[in-house]
């Protein structure tokens, strides 16, 4: 069965911009959360939806948005860009063993942003 | 709040070489994650324990949960496992960001 896709791979866009990313996982699973990578602050988690709902947030400001739609497909969306927000933002795919908190993740290739 | 530490931060190796990467972590978890990343950035989850040990090829990881503590091992390193290895955490659930918290990351070369 087909990965989890992100879409872009690489995108530059300018301070103040804003900025969609998307991600599909992988079929049947109804869980999708997003992580930024930087070199200073390695792997972060941003937040996680289910079922269209957001279900967890990690601690990033306001501008880092994102919404799941009923076929599971995610976007994230960061508005007013600034040049720390480069990243390589990873989408993971997850599913949790039913009565267990057990939850595999599958990661995608990640979308590099560069902010110039 | 979950920490997860990393060592070491770098490793280089001899091909052939028997390589271990030591993860430990602060709080209870459910599951701790092995990924490789590879350049350019794609992660691939290499094992998901939450006890015990996981055998994939040359690939073994170990986890005390009593230690607090986690290990990748990798038998007879090859190149191209030269790659970016990360520990990352489940924590139990509670409240708060339930989300993946990881490690740094240990950069592993082999040289041939």
């Amino acid at each position: 069965k087909a990965g989890v896709t992100q879409t872009p791979r690489y995108l530059i866009k300018t301070r103040g911009q804003q900025v969609t990313l998307s991600c599909s996982p992988i079929s049947g699973h109804r869980s999708v959360s997003w992580y930024q990578q930087t070199p200073g602050q390695g792997l972060q988690f941003l937040f996680e939806y289910f079922s269209e709902t957001q279900r967890n947030k990690g601690n990033f400001p306001g501008r880092f948005s994102g919404r799941q739609f009923s076929n599971s497909r995610s976007e994230m969306n960061v508005s007013t860009l600034e040049l720390g927000d480069s990243a390589l933002y990873l989408c993971a795919s997850t599913k949790t063993k039913v009565g267990t908190a057990y939850t595999e993740a599958f990661f995608g290739q990640g979308t590099r942003l560069t902010v110039v | 709040k979950n920490e997860v530490e990393q060592s070491p931060q770098n490793l280089t190796a001899q091909e052939g070489e028997f390589i271990t990467i030591n993860c430990s972590y602060s709080v209870g978890i459910s599951a701790l994650h092995w990924l490789q990343q590879h350049p350019g950035g794609g992660i691939v989850s290499l094992f998901m324990l939450s006890s015990g040990k996981k055998k994939h090829g040359r690939l073994i990881a170990t986890i005390n949960i009593q230690e607090k503590h986690s290990s990748l091992h990798i038998t007879a390193s090859h190149p191209r496992d030269s790659a970016v290895y990360i520990c990352a955490a489940t924590p139990l659930s509670g409240g708060g960001a339930d989300g993946l918290t990881f490690g740094k990351g240990t950069h592993l070369i082999i040289q041939p």
